[in-house]
């Protein structure tokens, strides 16, 4: 099955700053690759994904990097803000529905 | 599209009680998913459904965990003699299989605590 590995488990930027995130992913046949925000009592919330045909998706200051050779992609905060801080979750999918397997989660603290 | 509703958003009940939670899906998404979720961990899949057909099962779901899709539409997970070890967020999720790929929204979760 899938297994994927997120890094840092914890990250604190000034509010502004810039924040990246890592995951890397071992079934080179996952093609789909999303990334959740959670806050404190509630549902992950999908805030961007990335499919296997792109390297690169953006979408304001949100942006997702895949590389499909190396099997990992990033997640990159620009412009952070206090709203930005959340625990941040990283999955791909496997199984025969493609259910998500999901990172461990990084608590990303913006402040201000 | 109101999202994936699911309900009680909160549970508290005595180990050995059995306990149901419900689970809306977005409308017309004809898969629907449970996942666990313990503080500090990200969310573990528990079983699927693919219209009122449940097709896979995790090593996780013991013999006193069932769920039900009977219609294709909402789903129950049903909890029988609840143990501590069962406190956690039962998250529901669905999606819909298509071209595009499998997009899958989650509901905002139902939090159990065993005592």
């Amino acid at each position: 099955g899938e297994n994927v590995e997120q890094h840092p488990s914890t990250l604190s930027v000034q509010e502004g700053d810039s924040a990246v995130i890592k995951c890397t992913y071992s079934d080179s046949a996952s093609n789909y690759f999303p990334w959740y925000k959670q806050e404190l009592g509630k549902g992950p919330q999908l805030i961007i994904d990335i499919r296997s045909n792109v390297g690169e998706k953006k979408d304001q200051r949100i942006a997702v990097t895949l590389n499909k050779t190396a099997k990992h992609f990033s997640l990159h905060i620009t412009e952070t803000q206090p709203e930005d801080s959340a625990v941040y979750f990283c999955a791909a999918p496997s199984g025969s529905a493609r259910q998500l397997t999901f990172g461990s989660g990084t608590q990303l603290t913006v402040l201000p | 599209d109101t999202g994936v509703s699911q309900n009680p958003r909160h549970k508290i009940t005595k180990r050995g009680q059995n306990v149901t939670f419900r689970c809306d899906p977005i409308s017309e998404h004809n898969r629907l998913y449970w996942y666990r979720q313990t503080l500090g961990q990200g969310p573990e899949f528990l079983t699927y459904f693919q219209n009122e057909a449940q097709l896979e099962k995790s090593r996780l779901l013991s013999d006193r965990f069932s769920a039900e899709r009977p219609k294709g539409s909402f789903s129950t997970l049903e909890i029988q003699r609840t143990e501590q070890g069962d406190s956690a967020m039962y998250l529901c999720a669905s999606s819909s299989v298509s071209g595009a790929g499998n997009t899958i929204y989650f509901g905002e979760g139902s939090w159990l605590t065993v005592v």
